[in-house]
């Protein structure tokens, strides 16, 4: 198994510009997460989703869309990308349910806007 | 909403001795998950530690253990025998069943030799 994986690892961006950080998962997990760990501020829920079809906001949902119809990939979209999004953005998937639910992470992808 | 607080933003221990890192939760819940998570400088996050609610005995794995305190809604972890390579930002988190995962902002740790 690949476990999680998110392409690409680095990214800049200029002000304005769209892009979309892509995250997969080969393990059969239901819920899939998004996010973003900036400096003193712990990592921050952008959205998540518990399976295909099926999308929902966390923490700090504003700039971003996702959408997921497969159950293995997750893209994030940054429609405009603004300075205050550069950050270091993670991917994370787990089994809904079960006696551990212990949650994967990808390797992260550190985003820059200028 | 569910809140994970760490008080510690900075921590360092000498190689060998003991260290605790402190996390407290905020939930109305009564079945629920706790974990700790390692980050080390090449970014990965690592579970160290995780801690079911309804258990009442404190996991443990290898130098690895924590202190659960359900009424106080404590979860701290302790690091025996610190080591080098434990020098990293430690994440407490914090899950209901099918909910998101939710982070306290961290703990940087330095193992001084």
């Amino acid at each position: 198994n690949a476990g999680v994986t998110q392409t690409p690892k680095f990214q800049v961006l200029k002000t304005g510009q769209s892009m979309t950080l892509q995250c997969a998962q080969d393990m059969n997990h239901e819920y899939m997460s998004w996010y973003r760990q900036d400096p003193g501020m712990g990592l921050r829920l952008i959205h998540y989703s518990v399976g295909a079809g099926i999308t929902d906001q966390g923490e700090v949902p504003n700039g971003y869309n996702v959408s997921r119809s497969t159950t293995e990939d997750f893209p994030l979209r940054l429609l405009s990308a603004a300075p205050s999004q550069t950050s270091v953005y993670f991917c994370a998937s787990r089994l809904t349910s079960g006696a551990y639910n212990e949650q994967f992470f990808g390797p992260g992808t550190r985003l820059t806007v200028l | 909403a569910q809140t994970v607080t760490q008080s510690q933003p900075e921590m360092s221990v000498q190689e060998a001795e003991t260290v605790t890192l402190s996390c407290t939760y905020d939930t109305s819940e009564n079945n629920y998950y706790l974990f700790w998570y390692k980050q080390p400088p090449s970014r990965q996050m690592i579970l160290v530690i995780r801690q079911e609610a309804y258990k009442q005995q404190n996991a443990t794995e290898n130098r690895f253990s924590v202190n659960f305190q359900k009424a106080a809604k404590s979860f701290s972890l302790k690091i025996s025998d610190s080591q080098l390579g434990d020098t990293a930002m430690y994440f407490c988190a914090f899950m209901k069943e099918n909910t998101p995962l939710v982070f306290g902002k961290g703990t940087r740790l330095s193992v001084i030799a």
